[in-house]
């Protein structure tokens, strides 16, 4: 278990509004990662951060955007959800203080669900 | 052509069997390969790094074939608690990003 904790696990929302996503860790990992996993399409980056402040986009960042204001936090806005993000949403951590993602750790996923 | 490639199965095999996976990259610079193991509705969890020489862990084993840009996941005597989707990961090259597959699913029947 790498103290990760990700909320809320599940999520109804209607296309247009605004949701975000929170991950949160215990351990002071550097590095954070939001995935999302879609049935034929599998896990696909979405941003990732590595350091407080300092984020990147990953292969699927357009309708996201992340922050990240303490270690410990890293959140994922969709600033007006559409129906293709229905998605579940997996927030991750490396433990190897590199960009290498070796032990990445995931969360325990956010089902989203746009309507 | 996807970058990460996985027959996405299902491969259903008895209790006992020997089943092997294979994973194929596109990007010849790629260093850090890994398989992960996720079970129904939970999340993907690291099961083993693959390495140049090859590796095992119990009844696991992993190889990497640079050549043809392909990595393997071998399970010998497959349990009935092994049945679950394993997703191969690759980097584009060192220090970049992982890509995942989508998965192969496993069910082993008794």
């Amino acid at each position: 278990d790498a103290g990760i904790t990700q909320s809320p696990r599940h999520k109804v929302t209607e296309t247009g509004t605004p949701v975000t996503l929170r991950c949160h860790q215990t351990e002071n990992h550097r590095y954070m990662y939001w995935y999302r996993q879609d049935p034929g399409h599998g896990l696909r980056l979405i941003h990732y951060s590595y350091g407080v402040k300092d984020t990147d986009k990953g292969e699927v960042s357009d309708g996201y955007s992340v922050s990240r204001s303490k270690t410990e936090d890293f959140l994922l806005t969709l600033e007006s959800a559409t129906s293709s993000q229905t998605s579940v949403y997996f927030c991750a951590i490396s433990t190897t203080g590199t960009l290498d993602n070796e032990k990445l750790f995931f969360g325990s996923g956010t089902q989203l669900s746009v309507l | 052509r996807k970058e990460v490639e996985q027959d996405p199965g299902p491969f259903n095999v008895p209790e006992g069997a020997t089943v092997a996976f294979n994973c194929t990259y596109s990007n010849s610079a790629s260093q850090s390969f890994f398989w992960y193991r996720q079970d129904c509705r939970k999340e993907p969890k690291l099961l083993m790094s693959v390495y140049s020489s090859g590796n095992e862990d119990g009844r696991f084993t992993a190889q990497l074939n640079r050549a043809s840009q392909y990595i393997s996941l071998l399970i010998r005597d497959s349990k009935l608690s092994d049945s679950a989707t394993y997703l191969c990961a690759v980097n584009k090259h060192a220090g970049n990003m992982l890509t995942f597959g989508g998965g192969t699913r496993l069910m082993v029947k008794p």
